[in-house]
């Protein structure tokens, strides 16, 4: 049974220009959440999602940030018009249940640099 | 707000010896605590998820504690091994969301 597979494991990006990140859940997984981890700062959550619906999206920046977890296909997370600011690691975790039954399970992250 | 504290930042000990990590958070009414590891450059990996309700939970060399009213867990790792080292993550999930509160991590070096 594979991970959690995202990717590409590197992006890098100009400013201004657009950033996507996929992530494809374990097997029998229909839970998937995003997390940023920011150089010398800890994990922040992002959004949580179960297929096709945001379920929390209270970690999100407001504008440029946006994910999505359609019925057939990987979840996205999509970053507009990049700045510096947004270079970090980007990890996408599963469960098949709620988060308040199962561990998550994480991919190993996309690192996005923004020049 | 629910905040999430890890002492020591980092820790050195000599192959075979057994350590503990510590995680503390500020708001008892969690859901769950889970210790995770993550290596340079990966993801993370699951070691063990406690439920409020539990006291601890135990996988091979990994014993996690929860005690809930005072804010505290522990992770305890027998016989340490080389293979050990890395960064170790705690995450309180603070209701039946998936937004969990990471503290900053121990890294940890088990030296041979």
């Amino acid at each position: 049974n594979a991970g959690v597979m995202q990717n590409p494991r590197h992006l890098v990006r100009r400013r201004g220009q657009e950033a996507r990140l996929r992530c494809s859940p374990m097997k029998g997984h229909s839970h998937v959440y995003w997390y940023r981890q920011l150089p010398e700062e800890g994990l922040k959550f992002m959004v949580y999602l179960q297929k096709e619906n945001i379920i929390d999206e209270s970690g999100m920046p407001k504008e440029r940030f946006s994910a999505e977890f359609p019925k057939e296909g990987p979840s996205i997370l999509r970053i507009q018009q990049v700045v510096r600011g947004d270079s970090a690691a980007y990890f996408c975790a599963s469960s098949p249940e709620g988060p308040a039954r199962d561990p998550l399970h994480f991919g190993n992250g996309t690192r996005l640099t923004v020049t | 707000k629910q905040e999430v504290t890890q002492i020591p930042a980092a820790l050195s000990v000599p192959e075979g010896e057994n350590l503990v990590l510590n995680c503390s958070f500020t708001d008892s009414a969690i859901y769950n605590l889970q210790w995770f590891r993550q290596d340079p450059g990966k993801g993370l990996t699951s070691l063990l998820l406690i439920q409020s309700s539990q006291r601890e939970q135990t996988s091979g060399r990994l014993n996690a504690s929860l005690d809930k009213s005072s804010g505290r867990s522990t992770l305890y790792i027998a016989a340490s091994q080389p293979g050990d080292s890395a960064t170790y993550l705690c995450a309180v999930n603070p209701n039946q969301g998936g937004k969990l509160i990471f503290g900053q991590g121990t890294e940890l070096s088990v030296k041979p």
